[in-house]
């Protein structure tokens, strides 16, 4: 049983298109992230977010979007695509008083042509 | 702003040797997480082992083992009988035990890749 799971894990587009990469964990958990990995394997929070409140990095560009149709799922949108959003994405999901640890989801390699 | 600063770029040790990862953070607060996650090429993030600064014992977990040293803001990762398997990239990881606003997000160190040679 996947735990949480990304789809696609691996996304090619061209510079300005919009694309979304969608995120679903199973474990009942109340709090999701997206992170990004760069090409030098650094990852940094973008978003976070429960069913009370998005918190969203003071560093994402607002062509990125967190969506959240349930409690289960939190998809990233990114829109007008540029060649420096070629990363790799990992969604994560925690629960709040118990134990604090994030588990990732298997990454979404995106490619920016 | 929390830090984590893992200074090793990258580490080499034979198999069945023990390997000892450095990681520092720096915080003002008392009360936080923190954690060993293991990179592997395929990319996944897989956690290691995690240790809660309220605690004075060490954690550990078969053969990777941790030395917390609070005082001096050090979480290091020991493993034991290095296997082929262990191969990978290695982050330390900090959280704040606090809730609201960005506290919960995990701030990164930039990873140490370890090298097991057969």
């Amino acid at each position: 049983d996947t735990a949480v799971s990304q789809t696609p894990k691996y996304l090619v587009t061209q510079m300005g298109n919009d694309k979304s990469i969608k995120c679903e964990q199973n474990l009942g958990h109340d709090t999701m992230y997206w992170y990004k990995q760069d090409s030098k394997k650094f990852l940094k929070i973008m978003f976070s977010y429960n069913n009370k409140e998005l918190i969203i990095n003071e560093t994402v560009p607002n062509r990125f979007s967190p969506k959240s149709p349930d409690k289960a799922h939190l998809n990233l949108h990114i829109n007008s695509l540029e060649l420096g959003d070629s990363a790799v994405y990992f969604c994560a999901s925690s629960q709040q008083g118990l134990q604090e640890t994030q588990y990732f989801g298997p990454g979404t390699r995106l490619l920016v042509l | 702003a929390q830090t984590v600063t893992q200074s090793q770029p990258e580490m080499s040790v034979q198999e069945a040797e023990t390997v000892t990862l450095s990681c520092t953070y720096d915080t003002s607060e008392s009360d936080y997480y923190l954690f060993w996650y293991k990179q592997p090429p395929s990319r996944q993030m897989i956690l290691v082992i995690r240790q809660e600064a309220y605690k004075q014992q060490n954690a550990t977990e078969n053969r990777f083992s941790v030395n917390f040293q609070k005082a001096a803001k050090s979480f290091s990762l020991k493993i034991s009988d290095s296997q082929l398997g262990d191969a990978a990239m290695y982050f330390c990881a900090y959280r704040s035990a606090n809730y609201g606003g960005s506290q919960g997000n995990l701030i990164f160190g930039k990873g140490t890749k370890l090298s097991v040679k057969p």
